[in-house]
């Protein structure tokens, strides 16, 4: 079965842009959540999508927004980027348990 | 304020050491994860723990999970540079709502 995959790997941006992460999840899972990941941070809760319904969302603000697919793909987006932005996006799957596959992230330098 | 608090942040050792990680809260969970992340990839689930004082172990790496469920700890026995990663432990606050620690970077020296 295949795993979890991100598209891009790695994007950089300039300020004041906005960018589109996508993200694959397992078949047959139907819940994705997003985590941003920063070394003084941590990994910190952006959102969760389930049938295509965002279920529960993190303290970002609202620059950040998602959505999920039918097929249970989902985008995040960022718009009007700022410096701290940058960041590993990861991207998680799972069935109806709290246990999460990880994507391998996407790698976002904001310039 | 970080809800889930690891310690050590960062640990070096030889091969062949035994070691623990801890992961502590004043929160209560109703389960919690451990994960190994390695450069360039996403976290890996290691175990569940979710009982109060559970134990569970995966062939050198035993977890156990606190009798209150606030708190856990990862020992590694005789440690080998595969062991070499980022340790992050989660909490599930919530439905589907996990809160992570900041992680523990360890180094197993050859």
């Amino acid at each position: 079965k295949a795993g979890v995959t991100q598209t891009p790997r790695y994007l950089i941006k300039t300020r004041g842009q906005q960018v589109t992460l996508s993200c694959s999840p397992i078949s047959g899972h139907r819940s994705v959540s997003w985590y941003q990941q920063t070394p003084g941070q941590g990994l910190q809760f952006l959102f969760e999508y389930f049938s295509e319904t965002q279920r529960n969302k993190g303290n970002f603000p609202g620059r950040f927004s998602g959505r999920q697919f039918s097929n249970s793909r989902s985008e995040m987006n960022v718009s009007t980027l700022e410096l701290g932005d940058s960041a590993l996006y990861l991207c998680a799957s799972s069935l109806e348990l709290v246990e999460q596959f990880f994507g391998p992230g996407t790698r976002l330098t904001v310039l | 304020t970080q809800l889930l608090e690891q310690s050590p942040q960062f640990l070096s050792i030889q091969e062949g050491e035994n070691l623990t990680v801890y992961c502590n809260s004043s929160s209560v969970f109703s389960s919690l994860q451990w994960y190994r992340q390695e450069p360039g990839e996403g976290p890996v689930l290691l175990v569940t723990v979710v009982t109060g004082g559970e134990v569970k172990k995966l062939k050198r790496l035993t977890f156990q999970f606190g009798d209150a469920r606030k708190d856990s700890s990862l020992h590694i026995t005789a440690a080998q540079p595969g062991d070499t990663g980022l340790y992050l432990c989660a909490g599930e606050q919530g439905a589907q709502k996990l809160v992570f620690g900041q992680g523990t970077r360890l180094t197993i020296n050859p």
